[in-house]
């Protein structure tokens, strides 16, 4: 079964400070894709970055880094010199091909407060 | 628009009414799903559509939850005799097609008060 554990409900850091977010999956199947996804104050959840199961090249784009690990599972989110407005709500989501690709497991959630 | 539009953005209903939730999903996309996050909780999985498919109801919480798809596009969510516990923030997303590769897009959610 699919499963995506954020185990970090709440992260408090300063302004400037790095912060990674931890995502762990369990999946049977070898095809897959993980995302990110945004959370800010407003409520509309803002896609971030989608990963497929092939590729566990890390990825950065600006302050932002993602650390695909298939060995452990993992799918971490970095953030570099964090900033107020990083402060969100952020879901590392799971879809599986093998179901037929449709139904996305998203984690609980990890809640930043990012302080100035 | 280019989004995904919901509407309402809030309803406040007494318990025992009835409601309807509607999603407008992006042109063009095939697939399209309904969400529920609760306070500070993460997002349930209610129901998907894709294409002309019958929908996937397995999240669905209980029988007085419903939705329905029209002309492959705008979708409502209806929920019957409202309770206290279905308070939430109802989110709609679609994809452009049923692929796992393809992105969900959210819309701004409809924030249901249940009294």
């Amino acid at each position: 079964a699919q499963k995506v554990t954020q185990a970090q409900t709440e992260i408090s850091v300063v302004e400037k400070e790095d912060v990674t977010l931890d995502c762990v999956y369990e999946t049977r199947d070898t095809t897959y894709y993980l995302f990110w996804y945004k959370q800010p104050p407003s409520g509309e959840l803002v896609f971030l970055i989608r990963r497929n199961s092939f590729d566990e090249q890390n990825e950065i784009s600006g302050r932002y880094s993602w650390n695909f690990q298939k060995s452990t599972s993992s799918f971490n989110f970095t953030i570099t010199a964090s900033q107020v407005v990083d402060s969100a709500v952020y879901f590392c989501a799971l879809s599986e091909a093998g179901t037929g690709g449709f139904k996305t497991i998203f984690g609980a959630g990890t809640r930043l407060f990012v302080k100035a | 628009g280019a989004g995904v539009s919901q509407s309402p953005s809030n309803k406040v209903t007494e318990k025992g009414k009835d409601v309807e939730l509607r999603c407008d999903p992006i042109s063009g996309h095939t697939a399209l799903y309904w969400y529920r996050q609760s306070l500070g909780q993460g997002l349930e999985f209610l129901i998907y559509f894709q294409g002309n498919s019958a929908p996937d109801k397995s999240g669905l919480p209980s029988d007085r939850f419903s939705a329905e798809r029209t002309g492959g596009s705008v979708s409502t969510l209806t929920i019957q005799r409202t309770q206290q516990e279905d308070s939430a923030v109802y989110l709609c997303a679609s994809r452009r097609t049923s692929g796992s590769a393809d992105t969900q897009y959210f819309g701004p959610g409809t924030r249901l008060t249940v009294l």
